[in-house]
């Protein structure tokens, strides 16, 4: 079955502390995206990678990392940094798009939340 | 800055009426248009997309783009109660290879 797996879905920050969010798709997807939504919110992107060993900072990169080792994983970490990292996060994974964009397909997500 | 609208609604539709979902967006060099679906607590799954002017169909969907005018519509026929939910709209965003999302239009069908 092919899809994208998040994990876990539900994650609990200490202050201070760092925490990794898993993203993994066997879609054999060149693009994969991470967004964050707040209540009644969109969706908002934070960082993106079309290519292995290579990602770009979205709209709200700040106190966000993401490294892009393999194809097939593109892990988040909320810094401490990140002062509000209460939210539903997003991870999406698409084909290379040529002139136009492709679908993004979405994974379960994951909520975190402040202890 | 580009911008991609939606009104929040709540859009309240009997069962097996026409619902009529619109966005409207601010770049007119857009290319890519996308409609999901988001239940309650759960992800987007994609809907529709459409690239061309004109209307496209799949099933009980609809996607209508026009880009004179710089919209993007979704028809849902014979609504369902399970169709309730918030339909978000996603557009071209600056560079074009990311996608800008509306704020969503939450759905209701009542049977």
């Amino acid at each position: 079955d092919g899809g994208i797996t998040q994990s876990p879905k539900y994650l609990f920050r200490k202050e201070g502390q760092n925490v990794t969010l898993s993203c993994e798709q066997n879609l054999n997807h060149d693009a994969m995206y991470w967004y964050r939504q707040d209540p009644g919110q969109g969706l908002r992107l934070i960082y993106y990678s079309q290519i292995v060993n290579d990602f770009q900072k979205g709209d709200i990169a700040e106190g966000y990392s993401v490294s892009r080792e393999k194809k097939e994983s593109f892990p988040l970490t909320v810094t401490s940094a990140q002062k509000n990292p209460t939210a539903f996060y997003l991870c999406a994974s698409s084909i290379r798009g040529e002139g136009v964009n492709p679908p993004q397909h979405f994974g379960d997500g994951t909520r975190l939340s402040i202890l | 800055q580009k911008e991609v609208e939606q009104n929040s609604g709540p859009l309240s539709v009997p069962e097996g009426a026409i619902a009529s979902l619109n966005c409207t967006y601010s770049d007119r060099g857009s290319q890519s248009f996308f409609w999901y679906r988001q239940y309650s607590g759960k992800s987007p799954e994609l809907i529709m997309f459409i690239y061309s002017n004109g209307d496209k169909e799949d099933g009980r969907f609809t996607a209508q783009l026009n880009k004179a005018s710089q919209y993007v519509s979704l028809l849902i026929r014979d609504s369902q109660p399970s169709d309730s939910a918030t339909y978000l709209c996603a557009v071209d965003g600056e560079p074009t290879d990311k996608l800008i999302f509306g704020t969503g239009t939450r759905l209701q069908v009542f049977p």
